[in-house]
């Protein structure tokens, strides 16, 4: 049974770098079965994708926020990371963590979540 | 920016059913890619309950049901009570989006 945890800070500047981190058990982030990625929800709206990484590195991303996003993974930790620039208080969120066992055609759901942890953008 | 359409919300009495829709396009549930769906309750993570179209993983009750048909899909919960009073999305993938996972704009279930 995996179990995914969120961290990072709960306050961020504008225009600074919004980071968390995801921290996996119950299995290897190097496993092949899963792609683990990031998914937000701004307070009382909707879910919003973020983007994808498998083990081997290679990333999916939101084309809307594409080019503030980086995910990397950190498989001596077995975590993977968060990072998106240039925020505004739009960005205010709770962030979740991730994994599926498949993409696109080979889909079968997002099946492991973390708890989410709110991210307020704020001077 | 939701692709995937839904209904604000639905509401029914106990015991009742209920169906909540969910409109792609071509791109996306009409390109053939499957639709799952997520049960949220207030103040947590979203939970999957039907995966690839019309499956149920395990321990989901079976009063929750999912169907597709062209560019839409449907998730029908019968025999309904208060503890499915919650938020509930679909989700898909869309080639227009680079095969981008795309959730839709949720739907509140209220049980009168």
């Amino acid at each position: 049974q995996l179990q995914l945890q969120e961290s990072g800070p709960g306050l961020v500047k504008p225009s600074e770098t919004l980071s968390l981190t995801c921290t996996v058990s119950g299995d290897s982030i190097s496993s092949s079965s899963y792609y683990w990625g990031w998914i937000r929800q701004p307070p009382g709206k909707g879910l919003e994708w973020i983007g994808n990484i498998y083990y081997t590195g290679r990333t999916y991303y939101n084309p809307s926020l594409k080019s503030r996003v980086t995910i990397a993974i950190d498989t001596s930790k077995n975590q993977f990371s968060l990072k998106l620039s240039s925020v505004t208080a739009a960005d205010t969120a709770v962030y979740y963590c991730a994994s599926r066992r498949g993409i696109g055609y080979s889909s079968v759901g997002i099946d492991y979540w973390g708890q989410g942890t709110l991210v307020t953008v704020s001077s | 920016q939701s692709v995937l359409t839904q209904p604000p919300s639905v509401s029914g009495a106990p015991g009742q059913r209920v169906t909540i829709s969910c409109t792609g396009a071509s791109s996306n549930i009409g390109a053939g890619y499957d639709v799952h769906w997520y049960q949220q309750l207030p103040g947590t993570a979203p939970k999957l309950l039907i995966s690839g179209n019309t499956n149920r993983p395990s321990g989901v009750p079976d009063r929750f049901s999912g169907s597709k048909s062209g560019t839409s899909a449907s998730l029908a919960i019968t025999g309904l009570q208060a503890e499915d009073e919650a938020d509930y999305y679909c989700q898909s993938s869309d080639s227009s989006l680079s095969g981008s996972e795309v959730f839709g704009t949720g739907t509140k279930v209220t049980v009168l």
